[in-house]
This record gives C-alpha cells, sequence and structure tokens, in this order.
C-alpha cells in the first residue's frame, strides 16, 4: 500500500522481555517519527529521524528504549526489559521532509503483562 | 507539564449543527498548528493546518481559528455529520536547533448523533 504501515499491529509481552516494533514509511519521505499513546494520555513524541540520522532523542523515556533507521527507509523501535508502564499504542508518522505534514501509521498496541 | 492542552475529553453535537474543538497552548515559539482526527484501531489523519502568522484557515466544513494573544485555537466543523465522529487531536510544531518537533494533546472525542 501506500501509507505508512507498522507491524505487528499487535504484540503481548512479559515484563523483562525486548519487543522490536517496525515502521515502513511512505515511500520518499525522508522524516520519520515515532510517538506512543498511553490509555488517557495525548501523543507523546518520542523520536525523530531526518534520513538515518536521529537529531533529536530527547523524547525517549528511558535507555531501555532505542531506535534505529536503515536506509532512509524502515524504522525499529527496540524496547528493552519491557516494564507494564510501557504498554501503549505506538504510532510512526512519515513526512516528506522536517516541517511537512506528517502521515500516520495504524499503531502497534503493546500491552506488557 | 503540558504545552497543548485540549480540556474537554468529549464533546457531543446534534447532526448539522456546528462542532466547536478547543485547544490551548503555553509556549509561545510555536509556529505551526495543527488538527489530527482520528477513527479507533487507525493513526491520525491530518485534517487541517494553521501558521502562526494567519489567524484563520478555513477547507470546506472545516475552519481553524488562531487568537495567538490567548494562545488559543479552535477547530468549527459545520455543519457535523455522525462521520466525524472520532478523536480530534491539536497539535503544535515548534523548531529548535533545526529540528522540529510536534507536541500534541489528549484529544477530545466528537460525538455527532443523527
Amino acid at each position: 500500500g501506500a501509507g505508512v504501515s507498522q507491524s505487528p499491529s499487535n504484540k503481548v509481552t512479559e515484563k523483562g522481555k525486548d519487543v522490536e516494533l517496525r515502521c515502513d514509511p511512505i515511500s520518499g519521505h525522508t522524516a520519520l517519527y515515532w510517538y506512543r499513546q498511553s490509555l488517557g494520555q495525548g501523543l507523546e513524541f518520542l523520536i525523530y529521524f531526518q534520513g538515518n540520522s536521529a537529531p533529536d532523542k530527547s523524547g525517549l523515556p528511558s535507555d531501555r528504549f532505542s531506535a534505529e533507521r536503515t536506509g532512509g527507509s524502515v524504522s525499529t523501535l527496540t524496547i528493552q526489559r519491557t516494564q507494564q508502564e510501557d504498554s501503549a499504542v505506538y504510532l510512526c508518522a512519515s513526512s516528506l521532509g522536517q516541517g511537512e505534514t506528517q502521515y500516520f501509521g495504524p499503531g502497534t498496541r503493546l500491552l506488557v503483562l | 507539564d503540558q504545552q497543548v492542552k485540549q480540556n474537554s475529553p468529549s464533546l457531543s453535537v446534534q447532526e448539522g449543527r456546528i462542532s466547536i474543538l478547543n485547544c490551548d497552548y503555553t509556549n509561545s515559539m510555536f509556529d505551526y498548528f495543527l488538527w489530527y482526527k482520528k477513527y479507533p484501531a487507525e493513526g491520525p489523519t491530518f485534517l487541517i493546518s494553521i501558521s502562526s502568522i494567519k489567524d484563520k484557515n478555513e477547507d470546506g466544513r472545516f475552519t481553524v481559528f488562531l487568537n495567538k494573544s490567548a494562545k488559543h485555537l479552535s477547530l468549527h466543523i459545520v455543519p457535523s455529520q455522525p462521520g466525524d465522529s472520532a478523536v480530534y487531536f491539536c497539535a503544535a510544531s515548534v523548531t529548535a536547533s533545526g529540528t522540529y518537533k510536534y507536541i500534541f494533546g489528549t484529544g477530545t472525542r466528537l460525538k455527532v448523533l443523527a
């Protein structure tokens, strides 16, 4: 499809396990963003990529969170030693360039038991 | 500290009437504002935006108003339709050190009653 895709759509994991979330941006979009939405909360900015580099990592909640982007396309968000408070919907968005309109994927719903 | 606030978690409006969704912000450095609409189990979709140098932007049934002195923006939907029922997020962007950051509000759930 032509939109942003994310996988898996749902993930249930046990506390302490690592998880990897994937985002496929719209082809040609150089900017990629990760957000999360916890229950009853707004969208919380996590990290932003311009190409393969992440100039702003200030939103990552802890050092258990990391993200990478390769080839200016696919990005993965990794959460190590998951905690119950990591349960949320993780949303990825891409845009043509910095400051352009962001197009969102459907999100990955993560539940940490 | 919530820099973008949507103080009404929900709103119900009769079909055909006007829906007004409100958003307040605290950071005077925000230079661009956007509204996104989100249906259940889907990602947010862009609806309408406004630059900080303008006070109004209109697109069909949707109009966004910006009051910089009050640090307030609102989204008007006229006439409201049942298909408009969704969660609406207000977002503001700021450029810092050459990077863009978007800050979202907590959303307002709009229900348009047929």
